[in-house]
C-alpha cells in the first residue's frame, strides 16, 4: 500500500515563527497536495505539485509556500505563522489518472 | 468541476445496507465519480470510483444512473467502523480533488 507520512502529528508554534510541515510518500507518485481542514469549512486545497520543482496554487495559498526538491517529498511552509493558520493540515499523493488519492494522517498545528 | 449535492447526515442500523446518495446533474461526459470517507481524526480514505458502469470492490458498490446525474454508494453490511463523513467528488481523473461537506453517516448499534 502507498504510504504518506507527515512528520508531526501535533505542533505548537508561536506567532511569527517560520513553520515547516513535511510530507513524504513512498510509491513514486507524481502528484502531491496540501490541504487544510477546519470545522464547518471542510478540506480546502492550499497548494499542489505535479512534478519535482513544480507547484500550483490551490484555493487558499495566501500565507503559505511549498517546496518540492525531490519527488517523494513535499513541504508546506508558513513564512510567518499567524493564529488564523491554526488548523489540521493534510498531505496527499496520487499517481495521476483515476487511481485515487492517498492521504496522510494529518498534522494538527496550533499557533499561539 | 461540476458540483455535487449530498444530504448532510444519515443514520443506518448496524448490519443493514447503507445507501448514500449523491446528485451531480451537471456532470461532464468524462468526469469520474469518486467516493472518499473520513473517519474521525484521520485523513480521507479512497473508497471507489466510476465513470459510467456500476462498480464493486471489497469496501462498497457504486451505482451510477444511466444519465449519470446521480449515484449511490452502498455499504452492504454496515458496521460501527463505517461511521464517518462520506464525500462524493467529481473529477476528470488527473487533477486536484475538491471536497464538499459530505454526508455524516452514523451507524446505530
Amino acid at each position: 500500500d502507498v504510504k504518506v507520512t507527515q512528520s508531526s502529528r501535533y505542533l505548537v508554534k508561536r506567532t511569527g515563527e517560520k513553520v515547516f510541515l513535511e510530507c513524504v510518500q513512498d510509491m513514486d507518485h507524481e502528484n502531491m497536495f496540501w490541504y487544510r481542514q477546519d470545522p464547518g469549512l471542510g478540506l480546502r486545497l492550499i497548494y499542489f505539485s505535479y512534478d519535482v520543482k513544480m507547484k500550483e496554487k490551490g484555493d487558499i495559498p495566501e500565507g503559505y509556500s511549498v517546496s518540492r526538491e525531490k519527488k517523494e517529498r513535499f513541504s508546506l511552509i508558513l513564512e510567518s505563522a499567524s493564529t488564523n493558520q491554526t488548523s489540521m493540515y493534510l498531505c496527499a499523493s496520487s499517481l495521476g489518472g483515476p487511481t485515487g488519492y492517498t492521504f496522510g494522517s494529518g498534522t494538527r498545528l496550533t499557533v499561539v | 468541476d461540476a458540483k455535487t449535492t449530498q444530504p448532510p447526515s444519515m443514520d443506518c442500523a448496524e448490519g443493514r445496507a447503507a445507501n448514500l446518495p449523491c446528485n451531480h446533474s451537471t456532470i461532464s461526459g468524462n468526469e469520474y465519480v469518486y467516493w472518499y470517507r473520513q473517519i474521525h481524526s484521520q485523513g480521507p480514505q479512497y473508497i471507489i470510483h466510476g465513470l459510467k458502469n456500476n462498480e464493486t470492490n471489497e469496501m462498497a458498490s457504486l451505482i451510477i444512473t444511466e444519465d449519470r446525474k446521480s449515484s449511490t454508494l452502498i455499504l452492504p453490511h454496515a458496521t460501527l467502523r463505517d461511521t464517518a463523513v462520506y464525500y462524493c467528488i467529481l473529477n476528470f481523473g488527473n487533477e486536484k480533488l475538491t471536497f464538499g461537506t459530505g454526508t455524516r453517516l452514523t451507524i446505530i448499534p
